[in-house]
């Protein structure tokens, strides 16, 4: 099973938008609606940000959605902030207890 | 609270073997399905093995099987990976992960990771 692919890095200035994409096959991203987003600072352990899609947990802000289109998921980032800037990982699940993970998004506050 | 505690980890020669162990509590361990998730030095994450709420089914991602064993103790609130055969390719930090719920959920909270490092 091959890695989602996400971009590598984007930016964006304090109040701007910024979307994040993952894109798989119809075996992963475009069979199901279980993808997931992740948050993760250096040398901390990823947190929950988006699960089926575009729920968000108990306490993630508002200011983070997500949205799915065939193959390819997407996380927005609305009034982007200075702690939003970390690395952001999307997933999907795949079969029996399986998950694939995407390459990974350095987000810069510019 | 839920917290997950890693151990386990450490450096081994290629070839080598090691367990690794995850210490659960805050949450009814035995109506979870677990995971273990790793991510190698630089780079992004890998789903390695998941286990069902009682042990009874486990999956392994290709990269892993017939290599590792992913294993739960219900009495002790414990998560298993023994991993033999290690490869310099092994090397990262290996998170223990709840599932929201089921197979099909993704994990909703991690423990801070063990690192891994085969080499010689």
């Amino acid at each position: 099973q091959s890695a989602l692919t996400q971009p590598a890095s984007v930016s964006g200035s304090p109040g701007q938008s910024i979307t994040i994409s993952c894109t798989g096959t119809s075996s992963d991203v475009g069979g199901y609606n279980y993808v997931s987003w992740y948050q993760q600072y250096p040398g901390k352990a990823p947190k929950l940000m988006i699960y089926e899609v575009s729920n968000r947990p108990s306490g993630v802000p508002d200011r983070f959605s997500g949205s799915k289109s065939g193959n390819t998921a997407s996380l927005t980032i609305s009034g982007l902030q200075a702690e939003d800037e970390a690395d952001y990982h999307c997933s999907s699940y795949i079969s029996g207890s399986s998950l694939v993970f995407g390459t990974g998004t350095k987000v810069t506050v510019l | 609270e839920v917290q997950l505690l890693e151990s386990g980890g450490g450096l081994v020669q290629p070839g080598g073997s090691l367990r690794l162990s995850c210490a659960a509590s805050g949450f009814t361990f035995s109506s979870y399905a677990m995971s273990w998730v790793r991510q190698a030095p630089g780079k992004g994450l890998e789903w390695v093995s998941g286990i069902s709420t009682s042990g009874s089914s486990t999956y392994y991602a290709d990269s892993v099987k017939g290599r590792f064993t992913i294993s739960r103790d219900n009495s002790k609130n414990t998560l298993y990976l023994q991993m033999n055969s290690l490869r310099a390719d092994d090397t990262a930090i290996y998170y223990c992960a709840k599932r929201q719920k089921g197979a099909t959920t993704p994990p909703d909270y991690w423990g801070q990771g063990t690192l891994v490092t085969a080499s010689s």
